[in-house]
């Protein structure tokens, strides 16, 4: 399984931006590049995936570098609501295999 | 729709004994994963399951097993509980697969304690 690395941890401030960097130096040409986070006492939830170019949702953005070998999570104006880990995650390519592999996430403090 | 709901939500358990903790997917799914949570090992993948076929199994003893249903509900079963099967016990459901793009919707988890 392709890996990824992110930072152990990240603060920020309440209506400010926040950039969550991965690195995945590994990953392979399909590698879907997906991002979830899990917030306090719930199960991990959906944030955004991406494969070359960069994406936007409703919920943050996905900037991929050209390489492919690294990307950021883009929240353009973090909530208390957004503190939670974060896991940046290269889907494994198995035919049909619903397999995430997550690392040790980013635990992301947003403060008042 | 209602998300994917996952009982019992706690549990206690003794060393030697077995669980089985159940899943209820979104209505419409047919892909049920399973992973373990804790504070060592992070997030890892037990196995899935599709139209009531293993699919994929992560690396962990035979102790645990799963099945799923004709309605796509699942349990997973450990047997021979030990104190490291401690955890929190994460069911995912995704809708029929078209690639590697789909969603997993994680249900809240059932927290196992092993004494």
């Amino acid at each position: 399984d392709a890996k990824t690395t992110q930072p152990n941890s990240m603060e920020s401030n309440e209506e400010e931006p926040v950039h969550l960097p991965c690195n995945h130096s590994t990953i392979s040409g399909t590698d879907y590049i997906h991002w979830y986070r899990q917030l306090p006492s719930q199960g991990p939830e959906y944030v955004i995936h991406g494969l070359t170019s960069n994406v936007n949702n409703r919920m943050a953005s996905l900037a991929i570098a050209e390489d492919r070998k690294s990307s950021t999570l883009i929240l353009h104006r973090a909530t208390l609501r957004d503190a939670a880990v974060y896991y940046c995650i290269l889907r494994d390519l198995i035919q049909g295999a619903q397999k995430l592999v997550f690392g040790q996430g980013t635990r992301l403090t947003i403060n008042p | 729709k209602a998300g994917v709901t996952q009982t019992p939500r706690y549990l206690i358990k003794t060393r030697g004994q077995q669980v089985t903790l159940s899943c209820s997917p979104i209505s419409g799914h047919r892909s049920v994963s399973w992973y373990q949570q804790t504070p060592g090992q992070g997030l890892q993948f037990l196995f899935e399951y599709f139209s009531e076929t293993q699919r994929n199994k992560g690396n962990f003893p035979g102790r645990f097993s799963g099945r799923q249903f004709s309605n796509s509900r699942s349990e997973m079963n450990v047997s021979t509980l030990e104190l490291g099967d401690s955890a929190l016990y994460l069911c995912a459901s995704s809708s029929i697969p078209r690639g590697n793009q789909e969603t997993q919707y994680f249900g809240p988890g059932t927290r196992l304690l092993v004494l």
